[in-house]
């Protein structure tokens, strides 16, 4: 079974339009962070979230962490060709000393 | 945060050869280093936590034996893929700990794509 549920597995949008994607899980998690994986690289931190009903901006792109640390959010504003990627959640559990990561979320924006 | 580098980026390997990946700490002394393994329509899996100067950890279910971890310096840690099949094609990707857990913040390299003919 998998921890942390990523929806939806495939987005493909048009430039400017905005959308969320969620990361869910039944297990509280004592951190949450979201990453951006461009095809053939690694991934790249954006943020990490720790507070329940947290909300952080990075320019267009706002997440919020639920108010019981179940589940996140990631919400993109006016979408960009450059903000194509995969973008993944991964939570740590605070006593397992392991980050379980999500499959991901593949978003496509087209010009 | 640390700049990671893995090498090679790709290869591509028959059946029954032994692979060895690098991954570089270019600019962080890294204790701690994680090798992960990212298959299509998966999520990252942790195959083992390398710690400098002693044996790696694995996790449940990655064979020791098959995927050879050696960190013997604060900047290099090297995985070999050994007897490679074509089940073991996958992006390996590897990551600089700042912490001692995979918990603490990380930073991924690039990734190599192996693949097994």
């Amino acid at each position: 079974t998998q921890l942390l549920e990523q929806s939806p597995q495939f987005l493909s949008i048009q430039e400017g339009e905005n959308l969320t994607v969620y990361c869910n899980s039944s297990s509280v998690f004592s951190s949450l962070q979201w990453y951006r994986q461009e095809p053939g690289e690694g991934p790249v931190l954006l943020v990490t979230v720790v507070t329940g009903g947290e909300v952080k901006k990075l320019k267009r792109l706002t997440f919020q962490f639920g108010d019981a640390r179940k589940d996140s959010s990631l919400h993109i504003t006016a979408a960009q060709p450059g903000d194509t990627g995969l973008y993944l959640c991964a939570g740590d559990q605070g006593g397992s000393e392991k980050l379980v990561f999500g499959k991901g979320t593949k978003l496509t924006v087209n010009p | 945060g640390a700049v990671v580098s893995q090498h090679p980026s790709r290869v591509i390997c028959k059946s029954g050869t032994s692979v060895k990946i690098e991954c570089r700490s270019l600019d962080f002394q890294a204790t701690t280093m994680f090798w992960y393994r990212q298959f299509p329509k998966k999520s990252l899996m942790l195959m083992a936590t390398s710690n400098e100067g002693s044996k790696a950890t694995y996790e449940q279910g990655v064979e020791k034996d098959k995927f050879l971890i050696n960190h013997a310096s604060l900047t290099l840690s090297t995985l070999t893929v050994t007897s490679a099949h074509p089940e073991d094609s996958s992006f390996y990707i590897c990551s600089v700990g700042s912490g001692r857990t995979s918990t603490d913040t990380q930073y991924f390299g690039p990734g190599t794509r192996l693949t097994v003919l």
